[in-house]
């Protein structure tokens, strides 16, 4: 089994509708991340958590929302889609306590027409 | 943050070694260079870190410079699935969140 998966994996929404993308994780990780991915580009930051009562924004994340329900579950929601929010969306896991690398999941490709 | 510089894309064959370099003119005393391989459609994937000299694993070589403003990953004999996006990120691991950015990389294709 994968140690970080995404649910959804593809997802098409209209302009205003509320979705939510799940991140979960088996790998015993506290920090947690959500990127979005535009084509070819890097990954922008979108929300951190360090810890299940810790979120903290990142360099994007007007239009979207994050809960963090428990150690292993980090979900993004946006409130009202819009078109430029389609893209690649990644969940990331690391351990501050190593190399802090990260271990990104399997990806959510997210079209809003 | 410190800002990295790397070349968009590189062209490689099979079997020649590639050296991929990334400028960070304004590194912390506390930040450290990591590097990351990204596939079509995957997410990206640790490859190496090091704060200073030579680090090597068994998929690369990261040379740092003693002024460490510069950092170069080698990746011997490369073959055609080595083909991917190589991202230089410089930060304070133990800090992470937004200390970490990844930049548009620099696109690797290894022809035959």
């Amino acid at each position: 089994d994968a140690d970080v998966t995404q649910t959804p994996r593809n997802r098409i929404t209209k302009t205003g509708k509320r979705i939510m993308l799940e991140c979960s994780q088996t790998k015993g990780h506290d920090r947690m991340y959500w990127y979005r991915q535009d084509p070819g580009l890097g990954l922008q930051l979108i929300y951190y958590s360090f810890d299940v009562k810790d979120i903290n924004k990142g360099e994007i994340s007007d239009g979207y929302s994050v809960s963090r329900q428990a150690q292993a579950k980090f979900s993004l929601s946006l409130e009202s889609a819009i078109p430029n929010q389609t893209a690649l969306y990644f969940c990331a896991t690391s351990d501050p306590q190593g190399l802090n690398e990260q271990f990104f999941g399997p990806g959510t490709r997210l079209t809003v027409l | 943050l410190a800002k990295t510089t790397q070349p968009i894309s590189m062209d490689s064959y099979e079997g020649q070694e590639v050296n991929i370099t990334c400028s960070h003119n304004n590194i912390a005393t506390n930040d450290y260079i990591t590097w990351y391989q990204q596939f079509p459609s995957q997410g990206p994937r640790f490859i190496i870190q090091g704060y200073k000299t030579k680090v090597t694993n068994e998929v690369a070589s990261l040379f740092i410079p003693a002024d460490r403003k510069s950092s170069t990953l080698s990746l011997p004999r490369v073959s055609l699935s080595d083909t991917a996006v190589y991202y230089c990120l410089v930060g304070d691991p133990f800090i992470g969140g937004q200390n970490f950015v990844f930049g548009p990389g620099t696109r690797l294709s290894v022809l035959p």
